[in-house]
């Protein structure tokens, strides 16, 4: 089955205390990207990557680091959390090329407190 | 600064009728439109998509119309089911450059009984 899986779905920490969501997608595709949702804000891009080794700024890149050395497998890094990265995050993916549609991953709840 | 607003926070709708979910954008350089729908505790799903090439693109009960000169968009659903109630997500998008979906703030459709 073609899917974007993270995990974990569900996290409660504390601030500082450094955490990896995972995000493996199964579709061969080129670009992934990691967004977060908050209330009255909508869906937030965090980073991009084109393809291996390629990753850029989204719109809210501050405390977050990603990487890419797999094609499958683009990680969301915070380094050192914060309250205000209290958040829903996804990530997605598409191929190049096509309709630009993404498949989105099921979420990640992230609680700093 | 909101380049993508779905003004309406909320929509309830009778089933059977006509719903109508707006989105409105002011970069003239969105030239690829698209809808997501979303589920609670899960991620969006791709819904139906719009080339600024055309002004209208109909799949079943759903069908994006474009508004260039107004920079505006709208969803039709025809006719609304209970199945239909989620949050609906306009995205755009311009084409050939980096993978990056700006996203509206979201519409929740109810669609009741």
């Amino acid at each position: 089955e073609a899917q974007v899986t993270q995990n974990p779905r569900y996290l409660i920490t504390v601030t500082g205390k450094k955490l990896t969501v995972t995000c493996s997608q199964n579709m061969n595709h080129e670009y992934m990207s990691w967004y977060r949702q908050d209330p009255g804000l909508g869906l937030r891009q965090i980073y991009y990557s084109m393809n291996v080794e390629v990753t850029d700024k989204g719109d809210v890149p501050e405390g977050y680091k990603v990487s890419r050395k797999e094609k499958r497998n683009f990680p969301l890094i915070l380094e050192s959390p914060s309250p205000n990265q209290t958040s829903l995050y996804f990530c997605a993916s598409r191929r190049a090329g096509g309709t630009y549609e993404q498949y989105f991953g099921p979420g990640t709840r992230l609680t700093v407190t | 600064d909101q380049q993508v607003k779905q003004n309406s926070p909320s929509l309830s709708v009778q089933e059977g009728r006509i719903s109508i979910l707006n989105c409105d954008y002011t970069n003239s350089m969105f030239d690829y439109f698209l809808w997501y729908k979303k589920y609670p505790a899960e991620g969006p799903t791709f819904l139906i998509s719009i080339s600024s090439i055309k002004d209208k693109n109909e799949d079943g009960r759903f069908t994006v119309f474009l508004n260039k000169s107004a920079k505006h968009l709208s969803l039709h659903i025809v006719p609304s089911q209970p199945g239909d109630s989620a949050v609906y997500f306009c995205a755009a998008i311009i084409t050939g450059t980096a993978s990056k979906l700006t996203f509206g703030t979201g519409t929740r459709l109810q669609v009741t009984l």
